[in-house]
């Protein structure tokens, strides 16, 4: 069980560009969450998807956050453009559903400058 | 809606025990997790207890539930220096929904 992999582990870039962070889910698990983690607002949740479908997306900032699931072994989130005050720790997490305990990856720590 | 609300910060010597503790709002809950999450980590489930259980078990680690006052505990006996890091109480799933919800996290300072 190889976990789940996010990549890039960092990324830091200027304001105005794009950044895609990607996420690779564990292996049989139907569920993925997105959540952004910030000192300010701790842990929050941005989009979750089942069987590869976005089901809440509440969570989603503005119209500048897009998250995609083309299939059951990867996701990305996309930040287009982005802003320093999107500078934050973004995991991914999955699960098998139903409510089991949810897997996280080690996040992507981003910073806009 | 939903709420879990933890203490920020928790400081003890090592080798004591450690209790860190939990409150919730959503009665129909049937799960409630703990997770660690340490320095440039991601979350790491610890241990959970089933809604309709009082305590569990795990080494060093025991949880009680108390859903009358929907209150959740973890207790680390013996702490050590390498148990320092941000612990998460969650909540979930309830009512049809699959999202848990989590708290703000209790940072765990162990000190020599």
């Amino acid at each position: 069980d190889a976990g789940v992999i996010q990549s890039p582990r960092h990324e830091v870039t200027e304001m105005g560009q794009e950044v895609t962070l990607r996420c690779k889910p564990i292996s049989g698990h139907n569920s993925l969450f997105w959540y952004r983690q910030t000192m300010m607002r701790g842990l929050e949740l941005l989009i979750y998807f089942n069987n590869n479908v976005p089901i809440d997306d509440s969570g989603m900032p503005e119209d500048r956050f897009s998250a995609k699931m083309p299939n059951a072994s990867f996701s990305t989130l996309k930040i287009q453009p982005s802003e320093p005050r999107d500078s934050a720790v973004y995991f991914c997490a999955s699960e098998r559903g139903g409510g089991q305990p949810q897997h996280f990856g080690d996040g992507t720590r981003l910073s806009i400058l | 809606g939903e709420d879990v609300e933890q203490s920020l910060f928790l400081s003890v010597r090592e080798g004591d025990s450690s209790v860190i503790n939990c409150t919730y709002t959503d009665s129909s809950s049937t799960y409630l997790y703990w997770y660690k999450q340490e320095p440039g980590a991601g979350l790491q489930l610890l241990t959970y207890i089933f809604s309709n259980m009082d305590m569990k078990q795990d080494q060093r680690l025991t949880v009680l539930l108390n859903k009358k006052d929907k209150h959740l505990s973890l207790r680390i006996a013996d702490t050590q220096t390498g148990d320092s890091a941000i612990y998460f109480c969650a909540e979930g799933p309830s009512g049809g929904s699959y999202i848990p919800t989590f708290g703000r996290g209790t940072s765990l300072i162990v000190h020599p």
